[in-house]
């Protein structure tokens, strides 16, 4: 059973061109979570979705940032018009289905994104 | 809204043990975890404790929980080189799936 898979690993845009992150989470999981992981610091929450649906953004910013899960395929992290605040590690996670170790969350190996 | 501190550096001889200590705020939290990144990788889940212990031991691992202080400890005993990595505690409030709220991490670096 292959971990959760993102891609690209490392990602280099300019100023105001888009970032696209993608995640592949496990084989039947169906929760994924997308945490940001600014250099020297902790990982914060940015949103939780299921398929389709997007259950939790409080941790996305206002603008720029748009996150999807759709019903084939991966779920996508899209920044607009990248700023060099941008530049962070950014980490998708899944769960299983509510089971009896809690909120397990996987973590994939994250894309490091460098705004130029 | 929850937060959760960790001092930033640790240093342990080879063979010793290390204790990681970690405090959080919200008296809601419900499961409180460790885990481990290592340089350029992405987190691995160690261990957790559900809020009604008070301890949990896995091999060299041993996790505490004062809920009265709201301290949770890791210890990793007999310290080895490969235990070298950033280790973060985080916590969430609900037996569903949540978001973790994660503490800034512990760098743990092994003295020969």
């Amino acid at each position: 059973n292959a971990g959760v898979m993102q891609n690209p690993r490392h990602l280099v845009r300019r100023r105001g061109q888009e970032a696209r992150l993608r995640c592949s989470p496990m084989k039947g999981h169906s929760h994924v979570y997308w945490y940001r992981q600014l250099p020297e610091e902790g990982l914060k929450f940015m949103v939780y979705l299921q398929k389709e649906n997007i259950i939790d953004e409080s941790g996305m910013p206002k603008e720029r940032f748009s996150a999807e899960f759709p019903k084939e395929g991966p779920s996508i992290l899209r920044i607009q018009q990248v700023v060099r605040g941008d530049s962070a590690a950014y980490f998708c996670a899944s769960s299983p289905d509510r089971g009896a170790r809690g909120n397990e969350q996987f973590f994939g190996p994250g894309t490091r994104l460098t705004v130029l | 809204g929850e937060d959760v501190e960790q001092s930033l550096f640790l240093s342990v001889r080879e063979g010793d043990s290390s204790v990681i200590n970690c405090t959080y705020t919200d008296s809601s939290s419900t499961y409180l975890y460790w885990y481990k990144q290592e340089p350029g990788a992405g987190l691995q889940l160690l261990t957790y404790i559900f809020s009604n212990m008070d301890m949990k031991q896995d091999q060299r691992l041993t996790v505490l929980l004062n809920k009265k202080d709201k301290h949770l400890s890791l210890r990793i005993a007999d310290t080895q080189t490969g235990d070298s990595a950033i280790y973060f505690c985080a916590e969430t409030p609900n037996f569903g799936n949540e978001k973790l709220t994660f503490g800034t991490g512990t760098r743990l670096t092994i003295i020969p």
